[in-house]
């Protein structure tokens, strides 16, 4: 058991362009979810994929956001055209399937900082 | 709609002294609640997983309660250290996918 892997660790980018982060989860969790945290705040829910499907999608993630997950290992999030309002830490979770009572395990985040 | 609420905001003790901190949730139809540590600029560490159907966990000097119909848990921390300084948060899962719904957390400080 490896942890969760986030990369890269911080980001700094001008605002319009885009970004792009990646997770590796711990190896045998088939479940994977994206958080975003700013300062002060507890992590809010972005979206969540078992094995390569995306099954649920927050609000929040508007449409300049997306995340794949292509062979159900690996997980990308990309920003468009990022805002100031984008900064914040990203945070990846991953979780075995199989009932409500799998812990989540955090890795230790992106921190997104636009100018 | 879950809401996750914890009191205080931020907690400073001295070192040695025993303390509770408070996670509250509005909807009682929980699978179990998880309480994090986050130190500053890191990802969450998990405690504790409180299943619905159990009143308490305990790992060492932590000992989590749950009270479902009350829709409230405890963290208590035995003898703090300055070591246990740190954000601690509660989250609850949402829907089939488990989606963790936060507290905003307590801050703790144990000063030596």
């Amino acid at each position: 058991d490896t942890g969760v892997s986030q990369n890269p660790r911080h980001k700094i980018t001008k605002r319009g362009q885009n970004v792009t982060f990646r997770c590796d989860p711990i190896s045998e969790h088939n479940r994977l979810y994206w958080y975003r945290q700013t300062l002060g705040q507890g992590p809010e829910f972005l979206t969540y994929f078992q094995n390569e499907a995306q099954l649920e999608k927050s609000r929040l993630l508007s449409d300049r956001f997306s995340a794949e997950r292509p062979k159900g290992s690996f997980s990308t999030l990309e920003i468009q055209r990022t805002e100031q309002g984008d900064s914040a830490m990203y945070l990846c979770a991953s979780s075995r399937s199989g009932g409500g009572n799998q812990p989540q395990h955090f890795g230790d985040g992106t921190r997104l900082s636009i100018l | 709609k879950q809401e996750v609420t914890q009191i205080p905001a931020a907690l400073s003790v001295p070192e040695g002294e025993n303390l509770v901190l408070n996670c509250s949730f509005t909807d009682s139809a929980i699978y179990n609640l998880q309480w994090f540590r986050q130190d500053p600029g890191k990802g969450l560490t998990s405690l504790l997983l409180i299943q619905s159907s159990q009143r308490e966990q305990t790992s060492g000097r932590l000992n989590a309660s749950l009270d479902k119909s009350s829709g409230r848990s405890t963290l208590y921390i035995a003898a703090s250290q300055p070591g246990d300084s740190a954000t601690y948060l509660c989250a609850v899962p949402l829907g089939a996918g488990n989606m963790l719904t936060f507290g905003g957390g307590t801050r703790l400080m144990v000063k030596p």
